[in-house]
């Protein structure tokens, strides 16, 4: 089975603070992703990686920014949190044109 | 344009009976995926059906079944016999094969609440 975590289930960070959101997977697939979720609005991608190294912006980019420096491992930062980043994100995995994407199991972040 | 629609933010059916929810799509490519994932109150995103661009039947999975319409471009999913297990979020996503990889789209999804 494909395992994908996430550094945190619930965090609570100050306006200002940089925070940094960590996804794992174990199942070597090439493709990751970040998608922030808020009622009404579904989920919306913030970047994805094909590779190593790689990034594409997805549909909500600003105030964001990703790093995977290694094929396990994405990382979603935001450099100065703002309230309106309050929200849930997941992290996806998935590899192939056929395969579904694989979800952790989301980070609540609520910024204050 | 929305490239994932589902017009039904809230639905509700009485257990044991079955419930279609709506999903319609947007796209120019002749090559991609449809999906439906559930999403119970703990967040975590349950993958449900799949249906190719090609497929010529319509995809089933034990309870649930999707209803593929192309010309129409609808992937509406059916969930026959519903349980008290099923009230969850669902959402309709699709998949686009692009140079720098796949991009999924999802919709707004639907809250399905089944009632005893």
């Amino acid at each position: 089975d494909v395992k994908v975590t996430q550094s945190s289930r619930y965090l609570v960070k100050r306006t200002g603070e940089k925070v940094f959101l960590e996804c794992v997977q174990d199942m070597d697939h090439e493709n990751m992703f970040w998608y922030r979720q808020d009622p009404g609005l579904g989920l919306r991608l913030i970047y994805f990686s094909y590779d190593v190294k790689m990034k594409e912006k997805g549909d909500i980019p600003e105030g964001y920014s990703v790093s995977r420096e290694k094929k396990e491992r994405f990382s979603l930062i935001l450099e100065s949190a703002s309230t309106n980043q309050t929200s849930m994100y997941l992290c996806a995995t998935d590899q192939g044109a056929v395969e579904t994407q694989y979800f952790g199991p989301g980070t609540r972040l609520l910024v204050l | 344009a929305q490239k994932i629609t589902q017009t039904q933010p809230g639905m509700f059916v009485q257990e044991k009976e079955a419930v279609t929810l709506d999903c319609t799509y947007d796209t120019s490519d002749q090559s991609y995926g449809l999906f439906w994932y559930k999403q119970p109150s703990s967040g975590e995103m349950i993958f449900l059906i799949y249906q190719g661009s090609y497929d010529e039947q319509n995809a089933t999975e034990g309870r649930y079944s999707l209803n593929f319409q192309k010309a129409r471009k609808s992937a509406n999913l059916v969930i026959s016999a519903s349980q008290l297990g099923d009230s969850a979020m669902y959402f309709c996503a699709m998949r686009e094969v692009k140079n720098t990889g796949n991009q999924f789209y999802f919709g707004t999804g639907t809250s399905l609440t089944v009632i005893p």
